[in-house]
C-alpha cells in the first residue's frame, strides 16, 4: 500500500515563480526522500531528509519535515520550464521483514512550469 | 559511474504469455528494488533484495510473479502468465546501503514499459 500522499495532485505556475508541494504520511519514518520524474523517464533522487532533521537545502530546493504532523514540503524557488515533471515523496518505513525497512512512494504532484 | 541498466525498454505481449525483465544495478550496491508503476500513479514496491536475499515481497503477486537476484548482483523479474492489468512500467532501483542505514538514496533505471494485449 502507498504511505505518502502528495498535495496538490497538479500544479501549474509561471516561470520564475516558486512551487510548493506537500507530502503527508501515516506511519513513523526513518527518512523521507523526494524524487523527480520527467515524462517517459526514470526517477531521479533530489533530496533526503532524516527523521531528526527539520529542514534541508539543495540548490533551489528546500525541504522541510514535521514529524509531529507527519508531513513534509518541497519548495522549488525561481522555477524554470525544465522543472516541469512529476514529483514524488518516498518514505523509508519499517518493512514486513524482521528488522527491515522499505522505500514507499506517494502518487505524486504533476508540476507544469509555463515559460 | 554507470547507472542502473534495464532491458528491454519496451515489450508487448499477449495475455497469458510470459515475460522476463533484467536489471543490472550500480556496482557495489547492496539493495535492489523492483517497482511497478501504472500510468498516472506512483511506483509500487514489488520486491526488495538485500544482497541476494529477499527482504520484502509482500506486494508481489506470487502466483504469477517471481524474481531472483543472482550472486547479489543482477536481477530478473518474471511474469507468467501475464494479465491485462500487468500493463505498466517496471522500474529497477538500487541503493548503496540497506534501508535504515546511511546511504539509502535509490538510483533508478529507465524502466521497461510492458503492454499486455
Amino acid at each position: 500500500s502507498q504511505q505518502g500522499e502528495e498535495d496538490p495532485q497538479a500544479l501549474s505556475i509561471q516561470e520564475g515563480e516558486n512551487a510548493t508541494m506537500n507530502c503527508s504520511y501515516k506511519t513513523s519514518i526513518n527518512n523521507l526522500q523526494w524524487y523527480r520524474q520527467n515524462s517517459g523517464r526514470g526517477l531521479v533522487h533530489l533530496i533526503l531528509i532524516r527523521s531528526n532533521e527539520r529542514e534541508k537545502h539543495s540548490g533551489r530546493l528546500r525541504v522541510t519535515l514535521d514529524t509531529s504532523k507527519k508531513s513534509s514540503s518541497l519548495l522549488i524557488t525561481a522555477s524554470r520550464a525544465a522543472d516541469t515533471a512529476s514529483y514524488f515523496c518516498a518514505t523509508e518505513i519499517t518493512g514486513t521483514g524482521a528488522g527491515s525497512y522499505q522505500l514507499t512512494f506517494g502518487k505524486g504532484t504533476k508540476l507544469s512550469v509555463i515559460p | 559511474e554507470a547507472g542502473v541498466a534495464q532491458s528491454p525498454r519496451y515489450k508487448i505481449i499477449e495475455k497469458r504469455q510470459s515475460v522476463a525483465f533484467w536489471c543490472n544495478p550500480i556496482s557495489g550496491h547492496a539493495t535492489l528494488y523492483w517497482y511497478q508503476q501504472i500510468l498516472g500513479q506512483g511506483p509500487k514496491l514489488l520486491i526488495q533484495f538485500q544482497n541476494n536475499g529477499v527482504v520484502d515481497d509482500s506486494q508481489l503477486p506470487k502466483d504469477r510473479f517471481s524474481a531472483e537476484r543472482l550472486k547479489g548482483v543482477d536481477s530478473t523479474l518474471k511474469i507468467q502468465p501475464a494479465k491485462l492489468e500487468d500493463s505498466a512500467v517496471y522500474l529497477c532501483a538500487s541503493s548503496l546501503d540497506f534501508p535504515g542505514q546511511l546511504n539509502t538514496e535509490a538510483f533508478f533505471g529507465q524502466g521497461t514499459r510492458l503492454t499486455v494485449v
